[in-house]
């Protein structure tokens, strides 16, 4: 399964809507997708599993939703700090690819 | 809380070994995996594979030829070795606690390791 995220870039203000896109090429069984957050020189941090499940600690700002090969994360409401590079990744066995990312950067 | 940790500078052919540090808990305290995940500028966030405390391997089919993930349970480390590497194995790594098969539910700092010619 390969994983495409658009847009590249999406420019916003804090404030705005956030929506993150990532298809797959084929169908994502047992809503293994996830989406992680990266800043720079920083790790990535787990945002969302199973399609929507938060990670502890992750604000309710941040949701995740879809099925099949289409998925979305949307951050309701830019903060400052969320200004940053977005992955969606299909895991579970044997798997784990990533998408290319998406740069969520200020307007 | 994991730490990576080994050479940052490999030869081409060469073989790669890092060693991650877990601390704050035992690595056999539960039934996570723990595993390795790449960031190259050319192939972005690359999953390399998982180990269990028992010692089960899982493994990205495109890499599992040339590498090896092992276990020290009595010293809380787990270890990569990735052999006969190229200038494509050039890549921050980055081992991680995983809840599951290549979800990375929180991650050491990375270790940036370049492949010289």
């Amino acid at each position: 399964i390969v994983l495409t995220q658009s847009p590249g870039t999406l420019s916003l203000s804090p404030g705005e809507r956030a929506t993150l896109s990532c298809r797959a090429t084929q169908t994502i069984k047992d809503n293994f997708l996830a989406w992680y957050q990266q800043k720079p020189g920083q790790s990535p941090r787990l945002l969302i599993y199973g399609v929507f499940r938060r990670a502890t600690g992750i604000p309710d700002r941040f949701s995740g939703s879809g099925s099949g090969t289409d998925y979305t994360l949307i951050i309701s409401r830019m903060e400052p700090e969320d200004f940053a590079l977005y992955f969606c990744q299909h895991y579970g066995r044997s798997r784990g690819a990533f998408g290319p990312g998406t740069a969520v950067d200020m307007k | 809380h994991l730490q990576e940790s080994g050479p940052t500078l490999v030869k081409s052919s060469e073989t790669l070994s890092l060693t991650c540090t877990v601390s704050g808990g035992s690595i056999s305290g539960s039934n996570l995996y723990w595993g390795w995940i790449r960031q190259s500028p050319g192939k972005g966030l690359q999953w390399i594979g998982d180990i269990q405390a028992s010692g089960t391997t899982y493994y990205n089919p495109y890499l599992m030829s040339r590498v090896m993930i092992s276990v020290d349970t009595s010293k809380n480390l787990f270890f990569l070795k990735m052999v006969s590497v190229t200038a494509a194995d050039t890549a921050i790594y980055f081992c991680a606690n995983m809840s599951q098969i290549a979800l990375a539910a929180d991650w050491g700092r990375g270790i940036l390791v370049t492949v010289s010619s």
